[in-house]
């Protein structure tokens, strides 16, 4: 099992450019989450996915931001134009959606940087 | 809304010592889990050990072990004999049994090693 797996691990951008995030979930989970990593707020839900249908998009900051789950097995998060203050670590998480299991396995993360 | 509370922002501890992390939390649910988890400098978000609400038995996992007091809504983790691989942020959470599946985090305590 590889795990979740984030691309890239690393993002340095200039102001107003795009951002595309990107995440590969363990094979055979359900549900997809995309958190946010940062001093001020700490780690805070933008958005997640069960059976690649947003539930929840409470978290997402604004229209800059949008997320998408095409199938089973990809889902990006874009920002576009990206600000400064959107520099944080971008984390991709997967469960698989059974009751008594829930836990949630992270991806490393992705650290983005907007100059 | 749930919410989760760590009130030591930093902690120390001599190696092979005992130390004890401390969370609070709230919600109306009378069944929900609850985590740990450690993220260490590699920034990857790793389990520590987990907690279902309807279990009265702290969880144990070798060196880590909870104290779960449901009427106080308080969820300490102790770290019996640590080890300099233990330095990490350390971040208390919460997740519903039905309905949304998101975890909650709390701030998170960092937790330094003195050898």
């Amino acid at each position: 099992d590889a795990g979740v797996i984030q691309s890239p691990r690393h993002e340095v951008t200039e102001m107003g450019q795009e951002v595309t995030l990107r995440c590969k979930p363990i094979s055979g989970h359900n549900s997809l989450f995309w958190y946010r990593q940062t001093m001020m707020r700490g780690l805070e839900l933008l958005i997640y996915f069960n059976n690649n249908v947003p539930i929840d998009d409470s978290g997402m900051p604004e229209d800059r931001f949008s997320a998408k789950m095409p199938n089973a097995s990809f889902s990006t998060l874009k920002i576009q134009p990206s600000e400064p203050r959107d520099s944080a670590v971008y984390f991709c998480a997967s469960s698989p959606y059974t009751s008594g299991a829930n836990v949630l396995t992270f991806g490393a993360g992705s650290r983005l940087t907007v100059l | 809304a749930q919410t989760v509370t760590q009130s030591q922002p930093e902690m120390s501890v001599q190696e092979a010592e005992t130390v004890t992390l401390s969370c609070t939390y709230d919600t109306s649910e009378s069944d929900y889990y609850l985590f740990w988890y450690k993220q260490p400098p590699s920034r990857q978000m790793i389990l520590v050990i987990r907690q279902e609400a309807y279990k009265q038995q702290n969880a144990t996992e070798n060196r880590f072990s909870v104290n779960f007091q449901k009427a106080a809504k308080s969820f300490s983790l102790k770290i019996s004999d640590s080890q300099l691989g233990d330095a990490a942020m350390y971040f208390c959470a919460y997740r519903a049994t039905e309905g949304n599946e998101k975890l909650t985090f709390g701030t998170g305590t960092r937790l330094t090693i003195i050898p």
